[in-house]
């Protein structure tokens, strides 16, 4: 089955600076890759996702880039902001079955 | 548009005892799942349902863990008799044709 690896773990920035969160996949079958925001005690919360015909993404300041051929995609936060801080999760999804990362939990500090 | 509901939100039991959780998904989302996510990791699917049919159950623990979605709404998820691994928080999430999933709030399951 599929496989979904992030990286790092944990991430401490600064506010104001950039941070990019790394996830690789393991079955080239995958299509469709969101990422979520999970805020401590909360559900997860889709924020931005990207289709395998599609190389790049962008909502305001949040970007998604998606290599099939490495098949690694990453998660790109631009100016963060004390309230970026939170656990993000990637996923990989084959018709629906969907495989979550491990995590990265994002620490902006103001 | 109403969310993903779930009950009840949190749950303490004893090892072996039961206990099932809710869920009533987004009006019209025609595939349900579930999902456990023990702290620190990510949602790590149990099973998923189209319509009333199972879809994918390969990782639910099928000798403690049941599900159903008898009507092709709802969904009940069980686990009898629990162990102290059971502890997580059980979530269902929804989804329409696209493959976007919208969660519930969760059910914390602690096992003692």
């Amino acid at each position: 089955g599929e496989n979904v690896e992030q990286h790092p773990s944990t991430l401490s920035v600064q506010e104001g600076d950039s941070a990019v969160i790394k996830c690789t996949y393991s079955d080239s079958a995958s299509n469709y890759f969101p990422w979520y925001k999970q805020e401590l005690g909360k559900r997860p919360q889709l924020i931005i996702d990207i289709r395998s015909n599609v190389g790049e993404k962008k909502d305001q300041r949040i970007a998604v880039t998606l290599n099939k051929t490495a098949k690694h995609f990453s998660l790109h936060i631009t100016e963060t902001q004390p309230e970026d801080s939170a656990v993000y999760f990637c996923a990989a999804s084959i018709r629906n079955d969907m495989r979550f990362g491990a995590g990265t939990r994002l620490t902006v500090k103001p | 548009e109403a969310g993903v509901a779930q009950s009840p939100r949190y749950k303490i039991i004893e090892k072996r005892q039961s206990v099932a959780f809710w869920c009533n998904p987004i009006s019209g989302h025609a595939t349900l799942y579930w999902y456990q996510q023990i702290l620190g990791q990510g949602p790590k699917l149990l099973i998923q349902f189209q319509n009333n049919g199972v879809v994918d159950d390969s990782q639910l623990p099928k000798d403690r863990f049941s599900a159903e979605r008898l009507k092709g709404v709802d969904s009940t998820l069980k686990i009898q008799p629990a162990k102290l691994e059971d502890s997580a928080v059980y979530l269902c999430a929804s989804s329409s044709a696209g493959n976007e999933q919208y969660f519930g709030p969760g059910t914390r399951l602690t096992v003692t």
